[in-house]
């Protein structure tokens, strides 16, 4: 079975353009979830989505968002790109029972943007 | 808010010592509790989880115990091989499951 996927796998970008980074979800798993790991550090987290709907979202500026599609895959938007921006973007989907994610979240192998 | 705090590595030990990689966490209400391990040129992966206090995760001879009246959540194996050397992330999942926090990470070097 297919894990999750990202696109691209790397990606180099100037300050101030605007980035577009996909994910597509575990067949079957409705929730996706976005990170930003810096290198030497742990993921923090940007957004939760399930069944299109926003249901988290971590301490990052406006400038990030995101959207589910219908088929569940997703995407994340930065805009205005700042140096600091520069990380692996991770993305995870996890199953939902009940309305409430079972919790266990499964990666994709990220997406390296470096902002110059 | 929520947060986790795991010990600063890197931790180096040799083949089939003793391993304890410390977390404690702040959280309200009742977390999920996980242990995510990241090999040399992998991606993140589960390693075990505990839902509820008192529960212990287990996986490829780690352990972990839900202790909520210390916060904490400690992975320990009893006799480490070369192949778990890699980076441990601790990590909590809200009530709700929908937002999840991770700890600093902590390297793990074991030699021969």
């Amino acid at each position: 079975d297919a894990g999750v996927t990202q696109s691209p796998t790397h990606l180099i970008k100037t300050r101030g353009q605007h980035v577009t980074l996909r994910c597509s979800p575990i067949s079957g798993h409705k929730s996706v979830s976005w990170y930003q790991q810096v290198l030497g550090q742990g993921p923090q987290f940007i957004f939760q989505y399930y069944e299109k709907e926003e249901r988290g979202r971590g301490n990052f500026p406006d400038r990030f968002s995101a959207r589910q599609f219908p088929n569940y895959s997703s995407e994340l938007n930065v805009n205005a790109l700042l140096l600091g921006d520069s990380a692996l973007y991770l993305c995870a989907s996890s199953l939902i029972v009940g309305g409430t994610s079972i919790h266990e979240q499964f990666f994709g192998p990220g997406t390296r943007l470096t902002v110059l | 808010g929520n947060s986790v705090t795991q010990m600063e590595g890197p931790v180096t030990l040799s083949e089939e010592a003793f391993l304890t990689i410390n977390c404690t966490y702040t959280a309200t209400g009742y977390p999920s509790l996980f242990w995510y391990v990241q090999y040399p040129g992998e991606g993140l992966q589960l390693l075990l989880k505990a839902t509820k206090a008192d529960d212990k995760g287990s996986n490829k001879g780690f352990e972990a115990t839900y202790r909520k009246e210390t916060t904490s959540f400690h992975l320990e194996k009893g006799s480490v091989q070369v192949s778990d050397s890699a980076v441990y992330f601790c990590a909590l999942t809200n009530t709700g499951g929908f937002k999840t926090i991770f700890g600093a990470g902590t390297r793990l070097f074991v030699k021969a």
